[in-house]
């Protein structure tokens, strides 16, 4: 899973501030998953892009959390003005195409909100 | 609409044991199943997965699964526990178009010396 690079490792930010999450998939990928995991929970899905578009964002808050994969660059996941519930680790997985398996996933970020 | 259960959020055995780490599954189409691992402060590592082949599947690290689906079940196993096993396992079901994937709550293993 060394392939798909996120940064930062980990990530403390304070109540209100912006947290910014970047992910480089796999050489080759073009297909973004972005999932995040609550303390002693399994990982829930938040969105799928394709470069430059968001293909399901069904598992992403309605509020405060977007995210983008440019056409050149990382994918972004964003969240505005952070609370502490949004203290997690957040993966991101790459494929080279829809159907594809399996993903793979990058080591995540850890997320504290103080 | 898919979903995974794994029973035992905590599994600990001896060294040397057979591990058992159990889920079952629910889906309305024919299910990709895949177990993953996860050590500390790390990502997830793919041991196995079943994409609609042979039915008993043999993964990374002395590991293999059986998918049977008349018990919804894809139970993962190991002959043998070695201390390196200790870890946080997920068993994850995928529709196979869309490509999302849902996870189970995860078990913790840990291995008795």
């Amino acid at each position: 899973n060394a392939g798909v690079m996120q940064n930062p490792r980990h990530l403390v930010r304070r109540r209100g501030q912006e947290a910014r999450l970047r992910c480089s998939p796999m050489k080759g990928h073009s297909h973004v998953y972005w999932y995040r995991q609550l303390p002693e929970e399994g990982l829930k899905f938040m969105v799928y892009l394709q470069k430059e578009n968001i293909i399901d964002e069904s598992g992403m808050p309605k509020e405060r959390f977007s995210a983008e994969f440019p056409k050149e660059g990382p994918s972004i996941l964003r969240i505005q003005q952070v609370v502490r519930g949004d203290s997690a680790a957040y993966f991101c997985a790459s494929s080279p195409e829809q159907g594809a398996q399996p993903q793979h996933f990058g080591d995540g970020t850890r997320l504290s909100i103080l | 609409a898919q979903s995974v259960t794994q029973l035992g959020s905590h599994v600990s055995v001896s060294e040397g044991a057979l591990v058992l780490l159990r889920c079952n599954y629910s889906s309305s189409v024919p299910p990709y199943l895949f177990w993953y691992v996860q050590y500390p402060n790390q990502g997830l590592q793919l041991l196995l997965k079943y994409t609609s082949a042979a039915t008993l599947v043999k993964g990374i690290n002395g590991f293999e699964a059986e998918f049977k689906k008349s018990e919804t079940s894809f139970h993962l196993t190991k002959p043998s526990a070695h201390m390196s096993d200790a870890a946080e396992y997920f068993c994850a079901v995928s529709e196979g178009t869309g490509n999302q994937f849902y996870f189970g709550t995860g078990t913790s293993l840990t291995v008795i010396p």
